[in-house]
């Protein structure tokens, strides 16, 4: 079964506006993680952010903002104030506490976002 | 500091030829891991790595070695290269004392 799941495979945004890319996940573990990756065309993949799953607080980083809705199951990236630079591909990424892979990454299929002016 | 560095960048190879990938970090990391991408996918993990001297299979191993003899470096080779091995391939690397992996720049891989 999927473990991450990005429903919205493309998405589109004006520059300087807010966008918001989904993320759900699926794991019985209490113990979790959540990650988002950025990946340009360039094909570096690209930290952001990251949250735990016994975090009180959501997780910011600069414009980046992760909107942690555990009862939900759901991780969304928030972009406030969109930059051109910030077309990418964006992948959503969970780690599990419980695991038989050294605590790898399970990754979603990403979504690509396209910021115009 | 070079961070994770992967060699070659690209490679052709023909169906039945061999090779081997490296990555290298120089952040001492204990764990390691070899994820591939394919067009409209994310990564999956082939093989990863909690230490010097221990490999261990992933989500997608079949058709993949991997060595890790020495702690900074982690090899993963194909011996009998198909056409579904084309793909891009990542490396990564973490502490023991933090989940964030970093990430090598990737190679891409051809099978013809």
């Amino acid at each position: 079964a999927q473990k991450i799941t990005q429903t919205q495979p493309g998405m589109f945004v004006q520059e300087k506006e807010a966008v918001t890319l989904d993320c759900t996940y699926d794991t019985s573990d209490p113990s979790y993680g959540l990650f988002w990756y950025k990946q340009p065309s360039s094909g570096e993949m690209i930290f952001l952010i990251y949250q735990g799953s016994y975090d009180q607080q959501n997780a910011t980083e600069g414009r980046y903002s992760l909107n942690f809705q555990k009862a939900r199951k759901s991780a969304n990236l928030v972009i406030s104030a969109s930059q051109l630079g910030d077309s990418a591909m964006y992948f959503c990424a969970m780690r599990e506490g419980i695991t038989n892979s050294g605590y790898a990454l399970n990754f979603g299929k990403g979504t690509s976002l396209l910021v115009t002016p | 500091n070079a961070g994770v560095t992967q060699t070659p960048k690209f490679r052709v190879l023909k169906t039945g030829q061999s090779m081997t990938l490296l990555c290298a970090q120089d952040m001492n990391h204990e764990y390691m891991y070899w994820y591939r991408q394919d067009p409209g996918m994310g990564l999956r993990l082939i093989h990863y790595s909690v230490g010097e001297g221990t490999t261990a299979k992933g989500e997608v191993p079949d058709g993949y070695n991997v060595s890790r003899l020495k702690k900074q470096n982690f090899l993963l080779g194909l011996e009998s290269a198909a056409p579904s091995q084309t793909s891009v391939y990542f490396c990564a690397s973490r502490p023991g004392s933090s989940y964030e992996q970093y990430f090598g720049p990737g190679t891409r891989l051809t099978v013809t």
